[in-house]
């Protein structure tokens, strides 16, 4: 079957780094995708990777390896309004996306 | 900046009626979807549709039904509402079946009785 794992939840301090992982295992692979989404909001796009690697974007990178279904998304510097789930989402073979579950991030002072 | 909206944030219907969820686009997007989202689960696809009056069954299309007769607006319909039913509906949209983005609406929590 396919999936997405995550943790469900994480804290972290403000001003400090925090990794959220996910593993996938999916049938056919056509890039990765991580999505912010505050209480009550919709999701908004965070980042794509679809090579191996690093893509960086502000206080937010992204890693991927194929080779072990993984990525993991790096928030640095974290403020209060970082508070939030962090989704992962695979797009498989047929190319509609498979979501993980999303790993709440909560944020201390 | 894309703008997806939903009719209502929030909804209250009574077992077996029948329920309209609306979403509309201003990005004049190829591509529609509709999601359900559930505490502990990932989103899960309902339906979607690539183009006006074509719509595809995604995971979960029991007790769904969907419209799309014009491009910018996509229709969710719960012909017979039953209480596991009850959820966050997400629609999203995005410009092509592989571009990067899905842009999603603020969602409808759907509470049935």
């Amino acid at each position: 079957g396919q999936n997405i794992d995550q943790p469900t939840e994480m804290t972290a301090t403000e001003g400090a780094i925090v990794q959220i992982n996910c593993t996938y295992q999916t049938s056919g692979f056509n890039g990765l995708f991580w999505y912010q989404q505050h209480a009550g909001e919709a999701p908004t796009f965070l980042s794509y990777n679809v090579l191996d690697g690093l893509e960086e974007k502000g206080r937010f990178s992204s890693f991927l390896s194929r080779s072990k279904g993984y990525s993991y998304l790096l928030l640095k510097e974290l403020q209060m309004k970082d508070s939030a789930s962090y989704l992962c989402a695979v797009r498989g073979s047929n190319y509609q996306l498979i979501w993980g579950a999303g790993t709440k991030l909560i944020i201390k002072p | 900046d894309v703008k997806v909206t939903q009719s209502s944030r929030y909804l209250v219907k009574r077992t077996g009626e029948k329920v309209f969820l609306e979403c509309v686009q201003d990005m004049d997007h190829e591509n529609m979807f509709w999601y359900r989202q559930d505490p502990g689960l990932g989103l899960r696809l309902i339906y979607f549709s690539y183009d006006v009056k074509m719509k595809e069954k995604g995971d979960i299309p029991e007790g769904y039904s969907v419209s799309r007769e014009k491009k910018e607006r996509f229709s969710l319909i719960l012909e017979s509402a039953s209480t596991n039913q009850t959820s966050m509906y997400l629609c999203a949209s995005s410009d092509t079946p592989y571009q990067e983005t899905q842009y999603f609406g603020p969602g409808t929590r759907l509470l049935v009785l």
